[in-house]
């Protein structure tokens, strides 16, 4: 079966310091790979999501980037943090073809200081 | 663009009390439609999809949803609530016609089941 998996679980950070939050998917090939975020009352804005290795498509203009270096690893990064950059990040997946229902991860709770 | 809107953000019901959560789309062609489910401290889990045939989509927990395409909705309902079905739930759709296979979420409505 398939699994994913997203770490850590929790981060604090400090304004300026760098980050790099790291998804990897177990069990299928191909997959297409999201980063979300997720705000109270917000509900989950998609940041990121890629279709392949070095694909990379970004929904909005932000402080974040993200990376794709193998097929069922995706990274968020940035190279200095905001306050701003605070929040509950949740990576997912789902299948390249077919239905598109997708799987998320245990998500990361990012706290800038 | 495309979205989602739930209209309740906050929705607190007596146990054995019905539910009917609200979502309703923007978008005129195909859509493949989700309700997920974030019970406290666990991640979000699907609970029930719509991609074609029978509108009336019966998912887990003996929760249930309708395509209604002419009114552009897909709510959630359940007979009866017991108190573990205190989470937030989403409503998500995708766009089958422009190939962008990505969840377009709503804002979510908090249910509270009081015992």
């Amino acid at each position: 079966s398939q699994t994913i998996h997203q770490w850590p679980a929790t981060l604090v950070q400090p304004v300026g310091s760098p980050l790099s939050l790291e998804c990897t998917v177990e069990g299928t090939s191909n997959p297409n790979l999201y980063w979300y975020r997720q705000a109270a009352g917000r509900g989950l804005q998609l940041l990121f999501y890629s279709v392949g290795i070095g694909q990379i498509s970004s929904e909005v203009p932000q402080n974040l980037s993200a990376s794709r270096p193998q097929d069922r690893q995706f990274i968020l990064s940035s190279k200095k943090l905001l306050l701003s950059d605070s929040g509950f990040y949740l990576c997912a997946w789902s299948v390249r073809q077919g239905r598109t229902e997708a799987f998320f991860g245990q998500g990361t709770r990012l706290t800038v200081v | 663009a495309q979205s989602v809107s739930q209209h309740n953000h906050h929705v607190i019901l007596s146990e054995a009390a019905s539910l009917e959560l609200g979502c309703n789309y923007s978008y005129g062609g195909t859509v493949n439609l989700f309700w997920y489910v974030q019970y406290p401290g666990q991640h979000l889990q699907l609970l029930l999809k719509y991609f074609s045939g029978d509108p009336l989509v019966k998912g887990i927990k003996g929760f249930e949803a309708e395509f209604i395409k002419s009114k552009f909705s897909f709510n959630l309902r359940k007979p009866s609530v017991q108190w573990s079905d205190t989470a937030e739930y989403f409503c998500a759709v995708t766009l089958m016609d422009t190939g962008r296979r990505a969840l377009t979420f709503g804002s979510g409505t908090r249910l509270q089941v009081q015992p």
